[in-house]
C-alpha cells in the first residue's frame, strides 16, 4: 500500500488561508487521494478527493500536482472550528484506508 | 449523519477476559473497518470487511478476531484483551462502488483493560 508523508503539525491564523501539504511519492495510477480530519473526541470525518485534477467542495479544495506525487489541501478561509488532525491517505483497489499520524493543525484566534 | 451505532461506547474489563465491540450500519454499504486510535499513532486498521463473510487483515490484526454474519453488523473479537488493548475503536463504513466514495465513521468505543 501507498503511504503518505505529513507534517506533523502546523499553525495558522483566523480567516487566513491554509495549504496542509502531502506527499505521497509511490502513488499508483489508479489511488484516489483522500482528506479526512478529526475534531477532537470525534471519529474522522469526510473531507474531500480527487484522481487527477483539482477539485472543489464547499469545505476545501484539493490541489493535485501534474505528477500525483503531492497534494495540497486548502482551507479558503480557517476557522477556530478548523481546528483538527487532518489526515492525507490513498485508496487502493482493496480500499484499505490507511491513515497515517496527520497534520494537527491549530488556529490562531 | 450516516447512520453507524458502535457499542458499547465505553467498557472497562479486566485482563484475559474476552470482549465483542459491535458495529451496527444503516447504510448497506459493502465495506466495514475497524480502527484503533492510541495517542501519537492516528488510526491503525485492525480488520476490514468486504462483504458478508469477506474479512480481510489490516495492519494490527493480532490479538483481533473479527465476523460479518450479516452486511448490517460487524463484530470485533478480543478473545483476552490484554492491557496493550486498552485504545479508543472506531468503525467505519465504505461503498466504494457507489457515488458516494467516502467512508463514514462512527463515534468511537473506550476500551480499557485492567
Amino acid at each position: 500500500d501507498a503511504k503518505t508523508t505529513q507534517p506533523n503539525s502546523m499553525e495558522s491564523n483566523e480567516e487566513e488561508p491554509v495549504h496542509l501539504p502531502c506527499n505521497h511519492s509511490t502513488i499508483s495510477g489508479t489511488d484516489y487521494i483522500h482528506w479526512y480530519r478529526q475534531l477532537p473526541s470525534q471519529g474522522p470525518e469526510y473531507v474531500i478527493h480527487g484522481l487527477t485534477s483539482n477539485v472543489n467542495n464547499r469545505m476545501a479544495s484539493l490541489a493535485i500536482a501534474e505528477d500525483r506525487k503531492s497534494s495540497t489541501l486548502i482551507l479558503h478561509r480557517a476557522t477556530l472550528r478548523d481546528a483538527a488532525v487532518y489526515y492525507c491517505i490513498l485508496s487502493s483497489g482493496t480500499y484499505k484506508y490507511i491513515f497515517g499520524t496527520g497534520t494537527r493543525l491549530k488556529v490562531l484566534a | 449523519d450516516a447512520g453507524i451505532t458502535q457499542s458499547p461506547r465505553h467498557k472497562v474489563t479486566e485482563t484475559g477476559t474476552p470482549v465483542t465491540l459491535r458495529c451496527h450500519q444503516t447504510e448497506n454499504h459493502r465495506y466495514m473497518y475497524w480502527y484503533r486510535q492510541d495517542p501519537g499513532h492516528g488510526l491503525r486498521l485492525i480488520h476490514y470487511s468486504y462483504g458478508v463473510k469477506d474479512t480481510d487483515k489490516g495492519e494490527v490484526s493480532d490479538g483481533y478476531s473479527v465476523s460479518r454474519s450479516k452486511t448490517e453488523d460487524f463484530l470485533l473479537t478480543l478473545e483476552s484483551a490484554t492491557s496493550s488493548q486498552t485504545s479508543v475503536y472506531f468503525c467505519a463504513i465504505s461503498d466504494p462502488g457507489s457515488v458516494m466514495i467516502e467512508a463514514f465513521f462512527g463515534q468511537g468505543t473506550r476500551l480499557t483493560v485492567v
